[in-house]
């Protein structure tokens, strides 16, 4: 079966950065995009963006150029997250959830917990 | 600030039909782009419970439907269950913003 297995919380201090990782099994690696999506505390859901694992190209949603930075491992099957210079509004819920043909997302991780705070 | 809009919250009685509007532009479901919609149970992950704009991944209960219509959408619960108390979002793509963009998501009460 499908499983989007990912890395456990974690707790930073501003400026700090953090490497978040996103382990699929269950189906070929390259045929499935994987995303990520952010949620804040209370709040909804927000794409980030795409990471390709046929040509290792990200794709970022605007407002998550510069300081976030996908990355890909095919032998491990697994993509990151990386995120620099973490600020309090950076906390959140990353969740990373698969490409679906229709463009949905049909499969989704547990999701890791990102809080920042000094 | 999301470009797809969705009422804050609906509730009913168990046993009734709600349902949660998804207000779009031409640049997302007016312009053709499929409505996904998720559920998301407190403190889980969102589950894929529309998919198309009307169709059910395996598993999903029947009670479950949707239809679209222009540049809104809707989701219709019947049958409401304490279960089905839960988040619910829309999905589509936003040409605009070349961007996949979610509703604002509406809260599901069960009274």
């Amino acid at each position: 079966q499908v499983q989007l297995v990912q890395s456990g919380s974690e707790l930073k201090k501003p400026g700090a950065s953090v490497k978040l990782s996103c382990k699929a099994s269950g189906y070929t690696f390259s045929n499935y995009g994987l995303n990520w999506v952010r949620q804040a505390p209370g709040q909804g859901l927000e794409w980030m963006g795409w990471m390709n694992p046929n040509t290792g190209n990200p794709t970022y949603a605007q407002d998550f150029r510069g300081r976030f930075v996908f990355s890909l491992d095919t032998s491990v099957r697994t993509t990151y997250l990386h995120i620099s210079n973490l600020k309090a509004e950076d906390t959140a819920v990353y969740y990373c959830a698969r490409f679906h043909s229709t463009y949905n997302f049909d499969y989704w991780g547990q999701g890791t917990q990102v809080t920042v705070s000094s | 600030q999301s470009v797809m809009t969705q009422p804050p919250s609906v509730s009913g009685a168990p046993g009734q039909r709600v349902t949660i509007s998804c207000t779009g532009s031409s640049s997302n479901l007016g312009a053709g782009y499929d409505v996904h919609w998720y559920q998301q149970l407190p403190g889980t992950a969102p589950k894929l419970l529309i998919y198309g704009n009307r169709n059910r991944p395996s598993g999903v209960a029947d009670r479950f439907s949707a239809s679209m219509s222009g540049t809104s959408a809707s989701l219709a619960i019947s049958g409401l269950q304490a279960e089905d108390e839960a988040e619910y979002y829309c999905q589509s793509y936003d040409s605009s913003l070349t961007a996949y963009v979610f509703g604002t998501g509406t809260k599901v009460t069960v009274l």
